[in-house]
């Protein structure tokens, strides 16, 4: 089954303490992307990737680091998580074959940091 | 930056009726809009997308509608179903391609049995 797969899907921490949320796609897709969501302010975009060792930044990429190491994988990274990190986290691939703009997406990671 | 908004935060229609869903953006120069559905607890999922040189695109029991020159589109859903229920984004694409997609805020569909 074509998925991306995201993990935690829940997770509570404290400021400081820095945490990794993996992502793993199975359908070979050369972009992947990271999004949070928060009430009223739809998704927004963190950090994506092209390829491997290709990243960049979205719009709001202050306070994370990505890695795309393997085609499949892109970590999203918090170093040192704060409070206004607290949000709702998710994953989604493309192929750049098609011309579409078609994102598929993980069923997300609740992330709050206390 | 891009803006891409939604009309209004929740609709509710009637099981068997027509939805319509409106979002409006910012930006003439996009030339791309996605509509996407976020069930509950789940991540969002692509429905339909039109391009620009185009007004109108239709799918299954979904229709997508492109107003240049006022800068909105909709989203009509035919026979709304109790599984339509769910918050439905409209999204378009930066100047840079499909790197970045700027999505709106949401609304949500209720759908009263």
């Amino acid at each position: 089954e074509a998925q991306v797969t995201q993990n935690p899907r829940y997770l509570i921490t404290v400021t400081g303490k820095k945490l990794t949320v993996t992502c793993s796609q199975n359908m070979n897709h050369e972009y992947m992307s990271w999004y949070r969501q928060d009430p009223g302010l739809g998704l927004r975009q963190i950090y994506y990737s092209m390829n491997v060792e290709v990243t960049d930044k979205g719009d709001v990429p202050e306070g994370y680091k990505v890695s795309r190491k393997e085609k499949r994988n892109f970590p999203l990274i918090l170093e040192s998580p704060s409070p206004n990190q607290t949000s709702l986290y998710f994953c989604a691939s493309r192929g750049v074959i098609e011309h579409t703009g078609e994102l598929f997406f993980g069923e997300g990671s609740r992330l709050t940091v206390l | 930056g891009e803006s891409v908004g939604l009309h209004l935060p929740t609709l509710s229609v009637q099981e068997g009726d027509n939805s319509i869903i409106n979002c409006a953006y910012s930006n003439s120069a996009s030339d791309y809009f996605i509509w996407y559905k976020q069930e509950s607890g789940k991540g969002p999922q692509f429905i339909i997308d039109i391009r620009s040189n185009m007004d109108k695109r239709q799918g299954q029991r979904v229709t997508v509608l492109l107003n240049k020159t006022v800068k909105h589109l909709s989203l009509q859903i035919a026979a709304t179903q109790p599984g339509d229920s769910a918050v439905y984004f409209c999204a378009d694409r930066g100047q840079d391609n499909f790197n970045k997609f700027y999505f709106g805020s949401g609304t949500k569909l209720n759908v009263k049995p």
